[in-house]
């Protein structure tokens, strides 16, 4: 199963864009790059999942280079009610109990 | 569409009590999750359904903790006796189709369990 590693916290200013890196040296074929986003007394939400290259939605954008290893995810303009935890998963394709959640990036966005 | 559903939001209860936890899924959800969130950590995954079937239950503690889903559709989580240590967010989240790593999850907003 790949590890990841990413920062523990992150402070940034409403209107910045943030991009939060994750690393994960040992990602598989088959594994998919997943980011979630938890708020306090909140489950964890979906954010964004991506394989290879850039995958963007309304929400974030995810850059993955060539060789996988790592992975950023963006946050374009960002808002106080961006503050929260986020989470880089990597997760095999065959199945997704063997999904792991390090203890995520704690973004704390100040006005 | 309405999200994962789970009750109560909070209990406290003394060591050795039990406890269990109820879990709604997303309609038409085949795949079920139970997890535990200890403070400051992230989600740890605890046992996976697939329709009313055990995928993987691995890190349940079954000494203590045991999980049914009737009919494949709502679950519960039971502790007993409860631990210290087991004071925790306890998250229900499910996902469409078969168990597979590109299926996003959606989470309920879990309960969180004091033990005294």
């Amino acid at each position: 199963l790949a590890k990841t590693t990413q920062p523990i916290s992150m402070d940034s200013y409403e209107g910045q864009e943030v991009n939060i890196t994750c690393s994960h040296n040992n990602i598989a074929t088959n594994d998919y790059i997943t980011w979630y986003q938890q708020f306090p007394s909140q489950g964890p939400r979906f954010i964004i999942q991506g394989y290879k290259t850039k995958v963007t939605n309304e929400v974030a954008s995810l850059f993955i280079p060539a060789d996988r290893k790592s992975s950023t995810l963006s946050l374009p303009r960002v808002s106080l009610s961006d503050t929260a935890v986020y989470y880089c998963l990597v997760v095999p394709y065959s199945s997704a109990s063997k999904i792991i959640f390090g203890s995520g990036t704690r973004l704390s966005i100040r006005p | 569409e309405a999200g994962v559903a789970q009750s109560p939001r909070y209990k406290i209860i003394e060591k050795r009590q039990s406890v269990a936890f109820w879990c709604n899924p997303i309609s038409g959800h085949a795949t079920l999750y139970w997890y535990q969130q200890i403070l400051g950590q992230g989600p740890k995954l605890l046992i996976q359904f697939q329709n009313n079937g055990v995928v993987d239950d691995s890190q349940l503690p079954k000494d203590r903790f045991s999980a049914e889903r009737l009919k494949g559709v709502d679950s519960t989580l039971k502790i007993q006796p409860a631990k210290l240590e087991d004071s925790a967010v306890y998250l229900c989240a499910s996902s469409p189709g078969r168990d597979r790593g590109n299926q996003p999850q959606h989470f309920g907003d879990g309960t969180r369990l004091s033990i005294l």
